[in-house]
């Protein structure tokens, strides 16, 4: 049983479009957020919710936008496709907001490729 | 911005060789600071998280220790394995804000 699932695993798709990666968690946590693993390998926070609440919201282009329809997922939609979006992207997610002795726990991640 | 830095970047270690890697942060609004294993291919694991000045953990052949005061973490392998090979990340909890992480340090073991 995986704990934090992500899908799809590999993604590639064509400059302008829209595409989702969707993300579930089966632990009964609070708290979900979004990575970005970066060109060098630097994972950085995209996002943070809350019991289906946005809490943080880095600089991220708004043609990223979460949604989270119950606290188990956090849905990371992309509009308008740009090629430096290509990357990793990690789900994880944790007991609380990470405050204290609340480990991580990461999704396999979704290799986004755009074209 | 929080800056949290790892050295060394990588490093290669024979088999039954001991090591140790650091984590540099920020003291002010210390929360917590979080180890984690990454192999390739796959995600991010938990290995220690700590919150208290002059905490250590262990687990196994692998232990971290943590002064918050100076704002500096290490990691220490004792005897490493070739199935140790992974990039160590740190990631310091502080404040709100969720996990910052560090670079990481890329371990080879060679057997």
């Amino acid at each position: 049983d995986t704990a934090v699932s992500q899908t799809p695993k590999y993604l590639v798709t064509q400059m302008g479009n829209d595409k989702s990666i969707k993300c579930e968690q089966n632990l009964g946590h609070d708290t979900m957020y979004w990575y970005k693993q970066d060109s060098k390998k630097f994972l950085k926070i995209m996002f943070s919710y809350n019991n289906k609440e946005l809490i943080i919201n880095e600089t991220v282009p708004n043609r990223f936008s979460p949604k989270s329809p119950d606290k188990a997922h956090l849905n990371l939609h992309i509009n308008s496709l740009e090629l430096g979006d290509s990357a990793v992207y990690f789900c994880a997610s944790s007991q609380s907001l990470l405050v204290g002795g609340a480990e991580a726990f990461f999704g396999q991640g979704t290799r986004l490729t755009v074209v | 911005i929080l800056n949290v830095e790892q050295s060394p970047q990588s490093l290669h270690v024979q088999e039954g060789d001991s090591t140790n890697f650091t984590c540099s942060f920020p003291s002010s609004n210390f929360y917590a600071l979080h180890w984690y294993r990454w192999e390739t291919a796959k995600s991010p694991e938990a290995l220690f998280v700590m919150t208290l000045n002059g905490d250590e953990k262990k687990k196994g052949r692998i232990s971290a220790t943590l002064n918050t005061k100076e704002g500096y973490s290490y990691l220490y392998i004792k005897g490493s394995q070739p199935e140790d090979s992974a990039t160590y990340l740190c990631a310091l909890a502080s404040g709100n804000t969720p996990l910052v992480f560090g670079k990481g340090t890329r371990l080879s073991v060679i057997a």
